[in-house]
């Protein structure tokens, strides 16, 4: 079982916004501002797309965005392409024995 | 531009160890902060371990503690990750991962993944 929960698959249609969630704990998503989010497209390693719960690295379209509240972290995909259907993960450093883990992924389907 | 590249493929029997090296390029292995990651066929990513560049230190999960070792050459610009007593639950593909020499990590470079195998 992950240490952080996401709903194992969203869906939208081309054009819409989805939201994707990321739940935790006071201990990791709560109480730090070190949420990341992962794309990964089957067959390939994952793709950064989000740090520090809102930050895009460069190159990263702006229709990707993040936010936090409370322990629950989000990703929004406005404007959704075919393209972006993937996996998502989000990341989130932990003041546990283990200092990062990941959510257990969650599929988006674009229909 | 940082360059991740992997060694391949390894098929090991349980019990056995297994290294795996991530060469580095574009960048010095000394200018980062290497980590792995690891995801089981058709499963989510899990973090093994890396470099933390405030403690100077290499930190493990603690799943893997014991039974993992992260090295690096930086004669080579390689990085290492060890992991001994396989078991079929070890199968899966490992990916060297980096983002600059920063704490908490997050992954702008990723190696192509190598995957292990573990079946008698």
């Amino acid at each position: 079982q992950s240490a952080l929960t996401q709903p194992a698959s969203v869906s939208g249609s081309p054009g819409q916004s989805i939201t994707i969630s990321c739940t935790g704990t006071s201990s990791d998503v709560g109480g730090y501002n070190y949420v990341s989010w992962y794309q990964q497209h089957p067959g390939k390693a994952p793709k950064l797309m989000i740090y520090e719960v809102s930050n895009r690295p460069s190159g990263v379209p702006d229709r990707f965005s993040g936010s936090k509240s409370g322990n629950t972290a989000s990703l929004t995909i406005s404007g959704l392409q075919a393209e972006d259907e993937a996996d998502y993960y989000c990341s989130s450093y932990t003041s546990s024995s283990t200092p990062l883990v990941f959510g257990g992924g969650t599929k988006l389907t674009v229909l | 531009q940082v360059q991740l590249v992997q060694s391949g493929a390894e098929v090991k029997k349980p019990g056995a160890s297994v290294k795996v090296s991530c060469k580095v390029s574009g960048y010095t292995l000394t200018e980062l902060s290497m980590h792995w990651v690891r995801q089981a066929p058709g499963k989510g990513l899990e973090w093994m371990g890396g470099f933390d560049p405030e403690d100077g230190e290499t930190i493990y999960a603690q799943k893997f503690q014991g039974r993992v070792t992260m090295t690096e050459d930086t004669s080579t610009d390689t990085a290492y990750m060890e992991l001994s007593s396989l078991r079929s639950e070890d199968t899966a593909v490992y990916y060297c991962a980096t983002g600059g020499p920063r704490w908490p990590p997050d992954f702008d470079y990723w190696g192509q993944g190598t995957l292990v195998t573990v079946s008698s």
